[in-house]
């Protein structure tokens, strides 16, 4: 089944560390997104790839990193810098590059749940 | 950052209601309107991709419309199911039509 994993499924950071959330999709897609889920908010977009090894920051980039050294993997470590890292993480990915704005749609993982300890 | 307003913010309704709610977007530099159903413990899924002005889509009991000259949108429900009860977002590209940019969301919830 072609799909988008994320993993793991909860997560729990310790103050001071960091830490990596997986994303690999096999759909062959170009451009994948990380977004971030708050209560009572959106999504906000943290990093995109439109192809790979290169990677453009979201509106909401400070305290993540992320890298796209292959196409189907694009993983997001939350480092310690981000002091608010308690959320829901979701990545995303669509066919081609730009391909959002004419007619295609996102495809989104399960997510994981990062909390604090 | 541009903003994608949604309302109502949460709706209850009871199973057979027929409702509907608004997505506000920037009508300038349009490239698309997506619309997206989120149910709980699932991962979002994309409903309907809107390109043009005047469009109409539908899925089942579900429609949305699109003027893109006064910038919003409408997705409607026709006969709500408990099976419907999620969280409705819609998202504009940006970027250059490189990212999209969600609104907060409907939550709609159908009781018996």
């Amino acid at each position: 089944d072609g799909g988008i994993t994320q993993s793991p499924k909860y997560l729990f950071r310790k103050e001071g560390q960091n830490v990596t959330l997986s994303c690999e999709q096999n759909l062959n897609h170009d451009a994948m997104y990380w977004y971030r889920q708050d209560p009572g908010q959106g999504l906000r977009l943290i990093y995109y790839s439109q192809i790979v090894n290169d990677f453009q920051k979201g509106d909401i980039a400070e305290g993540y990193s992320v890298s796209r050294e292959k196409k189907e993997s694009f993983p997001l470590t939350v480092t310690s810098a981000q002091k608010n890292p308690t959320a829901f993480y979701l990545c995303a990915s669509s066919p081609r590059t730009g391909g959002i704005a004419t007619n295609e749609k996102l495809f989104f993982g399960s997510g994981t749940q990062l909390s604090v300890l | 950052i541009l903003n994608v307003e949604q309302s109502p913010q949460s709706l209850h309704v009871q199973e057979g209601d027929s409702t509907n709610f608004t997505c506000s977007f920037p009508s300038s530099n349009f490239y698309a309107l997506h619309w997206y159903r989120w149910e709980t413990a699932k991962s979002p899924e994309a409903l309907f991709v809107m390109t043009l002005n005047g469009d109409e889509k539908k899925k089942g009991r579900i429609s949305a419309t699109l003027n893109t000259k006064e910038g919003y949108s409408y997705l409607y429900i026709k006969g709500s199911q408990p099976e419907d009860s999620a969280t409705y977002l819609c998202a504009f590209p940006t970027g250059g039509g490189n990212k999209l940019t969600f609104g907060t969301g409907t939550q709609l919830k159908v009781e018996l």
